[in-house]
């Protein structure tokens, strides 16, 4: 069965600094990996998403993130925080062929911007 | 573009009561769409999904139904609410592409 995990609950960085969000799957086969992004009170904004090709995919607000098959990681980076990116961070992953597209969402990693 | 709306944004019923949550997507077909539940620090729980009118997959045994009335129209219903259906409901479409995109979401407080 797919699942996604993100072993850091709440991350605290302070404004400039890099960011890096980790994220790691579980499944048979090369899966559809998403980031997503939630304000307080608000939906998720998808980030950007890996589906095949490049294994360092760019998104949207500065962010990337990179595929690596041998550590079935898909960690979200950014190389400078701004104070606007405090916000809930979503690792989610999605089967290959499937007719219904379901995704499966980790428990998130909640980020907090020092100034 | 297509746009997702969900209404009501929050929600407070007393138990026992009935809910009616709607989502409605404009600017695409035969959208799939979804229905996701968001407690504190539990991630999105799918509740939900359907692939078209009248098709409706159920994820988790709960006291909550959905129904498809219309190509882009979703419905998350109760007869009676329980406490435990408090939380963050969200809608979601998506296509062939798989990813989902997400409504701004109904906060429901059952008291």
């Amino acid at each position: 069965a797919q699942s996604v995990t993100q072993p850091d609950i709440h991350i605290t960085v302070s404004e400039g600094a890099s960011l890096e969000l980790r994220c790691n799957y579980s499944y048979g086969a090369t899966p559809y990996l998403f980031w997503y992004v939630q304000s307080p009170g608000q939906g998720l904004q998808l980030l950007l998403k890996y589906f095949s090709g490049d294994t360092l995919v760019q998104g949207i607000k500065g962010f990337e993130a990179e595929f690596k098959r041998s550590q079935s990681s898909f960690n979200l980076r950014k190389p400078s925080v701004h104070w606007s990116d405090a916000a809930e961070y979503f690792c989610a992953v999605g089967a290959r062929g499937g007719a219904t597209n379901k995704l499966i969402f980790g428990t998130g990693t909640l980020l907090a911007v020092q100034p | 573009s297509q746009t997702i709306h969900q209404w009501p944004a929050t929600l407070v019923q007393p138990v026992g009561s009935p809910l009616s949550l709607e989502c409605t997507v404009e600017g695409t077909s035969n959208p799939n769409l979804y229905w996701y539940r968001q407690a504190a620090g539990r991630g999105l729980q799918l509740l939900f999904y359907s692939v078209g009118i009248g098709q409706i997959s159920s994820e988790v045994p709960q006291n909550l139904s959905a129904s498809r009335p219309q190509d882009r129209q979703f419905i998350l219903s109760s007869k009676k609410l329980l406490l435990s259906d408090s939380g963050f409901y969200l809608c979601a479409w998506g296509t062939s592409g798989i990813e989902q995109y997400f409504g701004p979401g109904t906060r429901l407080t059952v008291t």
